[in-house]
């Protein structure tokens, strides 16, 4: 079964300075991956998604996460952050063996930006 | 605006004492999924509808309902909840299921006492 993997259940940075999300699965075989960002008292939303193509994808607010099949990362990134991007983020994976295309997610990691 | 929405935001009950759940939509997405999310983990994948089709995931207690009874609302009963039920309870909605974007309510927190 897939599994999903965020080692970094905090992530503490300064406003301005850049952050890398850690996201890992356990499967290569074809998979869609995401990436939901939640925001105190309320539910998830969609940042960015993979599902092909270019492995490089990017979302609205300067996030960007890179596909890579190798490694089976997922990894997000923001080459500078604000204090609103502080949030709970959780990286999740549909495994397209799975006719039901549901999501199984990582733990999350909390992004604490400070001023 | 189309929404998911989720009543209560907040739910305190007893132990054993049954509870109810409520999650409407204004998408008309035809896919409704319950997730528990405990403290500092995943949300977990409790069932979901397709259509007025029931797939319940394999873990989830039996202890765990629902009903939908019209395209706009999904139910989540809890027969007899235990404290180890406190949780955070996220619906999402989707259309036709697949790769399509899910959508989150901003979930109901259950405290069980």
């Amino acid at each position: 079964a897939q599994s999903v993997t965020q080692l970094d259940s905090q992530v503490p940075v300064f406003e301005e300075a850049p952050v890398e999300l850690r996201c890992n699965y356990s499967s290569s075989v074809s998979v869609y991956l995401f990436w939901y960002v939640q925001y105190p008292n309320q539910g998830l939303q969609l940042l960015l998604k993979y599902l092909s193509g270019s492995t490089l994808v990017e979302s609205i607010n300067g996030f960007e996460a890179e596909f890579n099949k190798s490694q089976t990362s997922f990894h997000l990134r923001k080459p500078s952050v604000h204090i609103s991007d502080t949030a709970e983020y959780f990286c999740a994976v549909s495994d397209l063996r799975d006719s039901s295309y549901k999501l199984i997610f990582g733990s999350g990691t909390r992004l604490l930006v400070r001023p | 605006d189309a929404m998911v929405i989720q009543n209560p935001r907040y739910q305190v009950t007893q132990f054993g004492k049954p509870v109810t759940l409520s999650c409407s939509q204004t998408l008309n997405h035809n896919v409704m999924y319950w997730y528990q999310q405990k403290s500092s983990q995943a949300p977990k994948l409790l069932f979901h509808y397709y259509d007025k089709d029931f797939n319940n995931e394999a873990d989830t207690p039996d202890n765990f309902q629902s009903r939908r009874p019209n395209t706009s609302f999904c139910f989540l009963d809890i027969r007899s909840p235990g404290l180890g039920d406190a949780a955070m309870y996220l619906c999402a909605t989707s259309r036709e299921g697949g790769v399509n974007e899910q959508f989150f309510g901003p979930g109901t927190r259950l405290t069980v006492l």
